[in-house]
């Protein structure tokens, strides 16, 4: 069983809508977690970084909340944009980084 | 803040013949690379982590003589995909760890291979 879970596998919504990635973890405790964005075709870049005593990390309109006793995080992305089509990735460190299987999110106009 | 460079973006190779893929790490010195193989809609699979001046390290499945990592210097490392076959295509991607970190938190852009 993977160590980091992500739901939903997929998700459609509408240009300037919220929503919600999830990341379920089994490991800990852990260096740190951070959510990657990859856009189609491209390598992952890093959005938010927590450590595991911290709670919440923004990054313009990306927000990722920590709550370590019940091993979730979740991004949630505000005023979506069409360039926000991507997948966005949960990484868990310990002495090695791993991978959730991705959340794939698609705006439409 | 930390860059990592990968080339080419894109190679199309002939069944049989090696393609070389370069990560550099533009702005830092990079002990640890480490390189990654992602199938269409999968997360990143490590292949093998490599360090600069000594043998890099294969995951479990993953063919060293196929694929041959080198780390020549602080800021360079290479995959070089040997005899490549149609299933070898894939997207390869290479990360870099900053220094006093040990982890590779920043990633190359990727390189899309497609062996014919």
């Amino acid at each position: 069983k993977n160590q980091v879970e992500q739901s939903p596998q997929s998700l459609i919504i509408l240009e300037g809508k919220n929503c919600t990635l999830q990341c379920n973890y089994t490991v800990s405790p852990f260096s740190n977690l951070r959510w990657y964005k990859q856009d189609t075709g491209r390598g992952p870049v890093s959005l938010t970084i927590m450590t595991f005593s911290e709670n919440t990390k923004s990054n313009g309109r990306y927000t990722a909340t920590l709550d370590a006793d019940t091993k979730q995080s979740s991004l949630h992305i505000t005023a979506s944009q069409l360039s926000d089509s991507a997948s966005y990735i949960c990484v868990v460190t310990i002495n090695d980084m791993r991978f959730g299987a991705g959340t794939r999110l698609t705006v439409k106009p | 803040g930390a860059v990592v460079s990968q080339h080419p973006s894109r190679v199309i190779c002939k069944s049989g013949t090696s393609v070389k893929i370069e990560c550099r790490s533009l702005d830092f010195q990079a002990t640890t690379m480490f390189w990654y193989r992602q199938f269409p809609k999968k997360s990143l699979m490590l292949m093998a982590t490599s360090n600069e001046g000594s043998k890099a390290t294969y995951e479990q499945g993953v063919e060293k003589d196929k694929f041959l990592i080198n780390h020549a210097s602080l800021t360079l490392s290479t995959l070089t995909v040997t005899s490549a076959h149609p299933e070898d295509s894939s997207f390869y991607i290479c990360s870099a760890s900053q220094p006093g970190t040990g982890y590779g938190y920043t990633f190359g852009s990727g390189t899309r291979l497609t062996v014919v």
